[in-house]
C-alpha cells in the first residue's frame, strides 16, 4: 500500500522568494514519486519525476526535487518564485511495474505568489 | 496530436439520472485511468485499464461503471447519479514503458 502526506495545505510566497513544497511517502516497494501542477481550472501537468538513478531530480519552470530514501521525502523546490508559479501542487506516487500510471495522490499544497 | 480528450467539460444531473463521461487519447497509451478530484482530498483512483478488455477498481469505484473496448476510448457510466458524485473528473492515460501519466482537462460534474 501507498500513501503521500503533503505538509501545508497553502502556502504563501513573496515574488523572488524560495519555494519548498514538502511531500512524504509510504510505500512498501521502490516508489516512483511525481509531482505535478494545476493551474486554474485545467488538468494536471508533470513538473518532475523520479524513477530511479540520481536522487535530485530537475523539471520545468526551474523546479527540482530530491528524493531522500531515508527521511521518505520528496520536497519539491525553486530558488525564485515567480508569479506565474501560482497553481496548485500534487505530489503522487507509484509502485511502477504494473501499476505504472496508477497512482496515489496526495492532499495538493496551493501555493500563492505575492508581488 | 490531441492527447487526452474529455466530453464533456461541464455537466449538471438530477438525483438518479445516468450518464457517461467520456475520454478518449490518441498516443495508443496500454493504461487509462480515472479519477475524482476533491476540495482538500487531492486526486482518487475510481477505475483503471491496462488494455483493452481489463479494467479493475480503485479506490472508490462504488457508483460507478468502466468497460475498455478499445486502446483508445475509456469511458466512465454513473448508474444513478449522486450529490456526493459532485466532483471534477479526470481522465488519464500512460505507457507502461514510460511512467509519466497524461491528463485530460477535465469534466465538472454537479449532481442536484
Amino acid at each position: 500500500a501507498q500513501s503521500v502526506t503533503q505538509l501545508g495545505s497553502h502556502v504563501s510566497v513573496s515574488e523572488g522568494a524560495l519555494v519548498l513544497l514538502r511531500c512524504n511517502y509510504s510505500s512498501s516497494v521502490p516508489p516512483y514519486l511525481f509531482w505535478y501542477v494545476q493551474y486554474p481550472n485545467q488538468g494536471l501537468q508533470l513538473l518532475l519525476k523520479y524513477t530511479t538513478g540520481a536522487t535530485l531530480v530537475k523539471g520545468i519552470n526551474g523546479f527540482e526535487a530530491e528524493f531522500k530514501k531515508s527521511e521518505t521525502s520528496f520536497h519539491l523546490t525553486k530558488p525564485s518564485a515567480h508569479m506565474s508559479d501560482a497553481a496548485e501542487y500534487f505530489c503522487a506516487v507509484s509502485a511502477g511495474g504494473t501499476s505504472y500510471g496508477k497512482l496515489t495522490f496526495g492532499q495538493g499544497t496551493i501555493l500563492t505568489v505575492h508581488p | 496530436n490531441a492527447g487526452v480528450t474529455q466530453t464533456p467539460k461541464f455537466q449538471v444531473l438530477k438525483t438518479g439520472q445516468s450518464m457517461t463521461l467520456q475520454c478518449a487519447q490518441d498516443m495508443n497509451h496500454e493504461y487509462m485511468s480515472w479519477y475524482r478530484q476533491d476540495p482538500g482530498m487531492g486526486l482518487r483512483l475510481i477505475h483503471y485499464s491496462v488494455g483493452a478488455g481489463i479494467t479493475d477498481q480503485g479506490e472508490v469505484p462504488n457508483g460507478y461503471n468502466v468497460s475498455r473496448s478499445t486502446t483508445e476510448d475509456f469511458p466512465l457510466r454513473l448508474l444513478s447519479a449522486a450529490p456526493s458524485q459532485t466532483s471534477v473528473y479526470f481522465c488519464a492515460s500512460s505507457h507502461f514503458m514510460n511512467t509519466e501519466a497524461f491528463f485530460g482537462q477535465g469534466t465538472r460534474l454537479t449532481v442536484v
